[in-house]
């Protein structure tokens, strides 16, 4: 298995917090991605990373921001939780060195967030 | 936008038949394509992967043909088994992948 860890895997919050999540990688990989899933949209890109102070928007970035201060480590921030950010948030990894554009992605087990 | 979909939210299939799956996708551009396999509580898997230049890929007990003229892939499992049971989904992309909503594969006994 990929070495991903994703923590915390269960958080319950309410409207209004801000809540970190993080993934931990030990491959040394250069691309991070975090995505959510929710019922009936499939897994859908928030934000990746292509190095270290390297981010970009993914399809639904609006309410994430997002970090990687060191390699291993890729953070997800929501400034200001909202009940439609409920969802199960998917941090994954992918080899290559720059401007390689595809390949394989691994995913950690995933972060379930409920926002009352 | 770009937008990745497949046919069917579920698809029964018997034990022992060959199971096929459909995706499509809307970016002509797309180079690459990848389909993953997610069972229940668990992060989506890897099972295989296509670039542009070809039609068809094989794996173990898997198939991957891509028509790029209708923009369509398919994956084709051989002789299903009820551990395939769990939901699959495409993407398509470069950096930025593009996922399809999932198709769940029921396998019955």
């Amino acid at each position: 298995d990929a070495g991903i860890t994703q923590s915390p895997r269960h958080k319950v919050t309410e409207t209004g917090t801000p809540v970190t999540l993080r993934c931990h990688q030990t491959e040394n990989h250069r691309y991070m991605y975090w995505y959510r899933q929710d019922p009936g949209h499939g897994l859908r890109l928030i934000h990746y990373s292509y190095g270290v102070k390297d981010t970009d928007k993914g399809e639904v970035s609006d309410g994430y921001s997002v970090s990687r201060s060191k390699t291993e480590d890729f953070l997800l921030t929501l400034e200001s939780a909202t009940s439609s950010q409920t969802s199960v948030y998917f941090c994954a990894i992918r080899e290559g060195g720059q401007g390689d554009a595809t390949g394989e992605l691994f995913f950690g087990e995933g972060s379930r967030l409920t926002v009352l | 936008g770009e937008s990745v979909g497949l046919h069917l939210p579920t698809l029964s299939v018997q034990e022992g038949d060959n199971s096929i799956i459909n995706c499509a996708y809307s970016n002509s551009a797309s180079d690459y394509f990848i389909w993953y396999k997610q069972e229940s509580g668990k992060g989506p898997q890897f099972i295989i992967d296509i670039r542009s230049n070809m039609d068809k890929r094989q794996g173990q007990r898997v198939t991957v043909l891509l028509n790029k003229t209708v923009k369509h892939l398919s994956l084709q499992i051989a002789a299903t088994q009820p551990g395939d049971s769990a939901v699959y989904f495409c993407a398509s992309g470069t950096y930025k992948y593009i996922f399809g909503t999932g198709t769940r594969l029921k396998v019955l006994a």
